[in-house]
């Protein structure tokens, strides 16, 4: 099946640096992938729809300078927090789907510490 | 306004008992409706999509019904084990690939 493989799986960070996330389609090309946050019994909330080749779309209330969402390849995503602050700590998970209408498939979630 | 409510934060079943979570929704029109199963620390994993014509669906155990009218999803788990025991979230799935979550409901099978 689909594998979306996501690293790191854990990360603890100082305050005000950069934190970079990569999220890789195994065997299958993803034009789109999404990346989520989500809080400790909370929902996954949408972040930003990164795009192969194009800028990034991102959901009303998050800041595109301080998650900066690269997609340059079919099979290569990379979120990068930067200027991390203690607020930014939480668990980042990125999906992309083989085709439509299908399941998503997840990357197994890194969970962001900062300190 | 837009809501997609999973009936309960947690729900606690004895094993061999049938484990029935609800999803309703507001204001949505969901092309189809998925189901996820999140365990701790880990990414959601795929289980049943449904699509807005559909009534029902299901998968060995896994049992789905989409209520278009109601605005509502049932997922059963029948003969339910404690290896069911996980998060279980609802998703529905826009026309333009919008993809919206609910909460999740923690399910708990004692044996």
């Amino acid at each position: 099946g689909a594998v979306v493989s996501q690293h790191p799986s854990r990360v603890i960070c100082k305050s005000g640096t950069s934190v970079k996330i990569e999220c890789r389609s195994l065997d299958f090309q993803a034009t789109t992938m999404f990346w989520y946050r989500q809080f400790p019994k909370q929902s996954l909330m949408l972040m930003a729809t990164s795009n192969e080749g194009s800028k990034a779309t991102y959901e009303q209330g998050v800041e595109k300078d301080k998650f900066l969402i690269n997609h340059a390849s079919l099979t290569l995503s990379t979120l990068t927090v930067t200027s991390a602050h203690p607020e930014d700590s939480s668990f980042y998970i990125c999906s992309a789907r083989v085709r439509t209408p299908d399941g998503y498939t997840f990357g197994s979630g890194t969970r962001l510490t900062v300190v | 306004s837009q809501k997609i409510e999973q009936n309960s934060e947690a729900l606690n079943i004895q094993e061999g008992k049938t484990a029935t979570l609800t999803c309703n929704y507001t204001n949505y029109s969901p092309a189809y409706l998925q189901w996820y199963r999140q365990d701790p620390g880990r990414g959601p994993v795929f289980l049943l999509l449904i699509r807005e014509n559909e009534k029902e669906k299901r998968k060995e155990r896994l049992k789905v019904t989409f209520d278009t009218t109601l605005k509502q999803s049932l997922f059963h788990i029948t003969a339910s084990q404690p290896a069911d025991s996980a998060t279980y979230l609802c998703a529905l799935d826009m026309k333009n690939n919008d993809m919206r979550f609910g909460a999740g409901t923690r399910l708990t099978v004692k044996p």
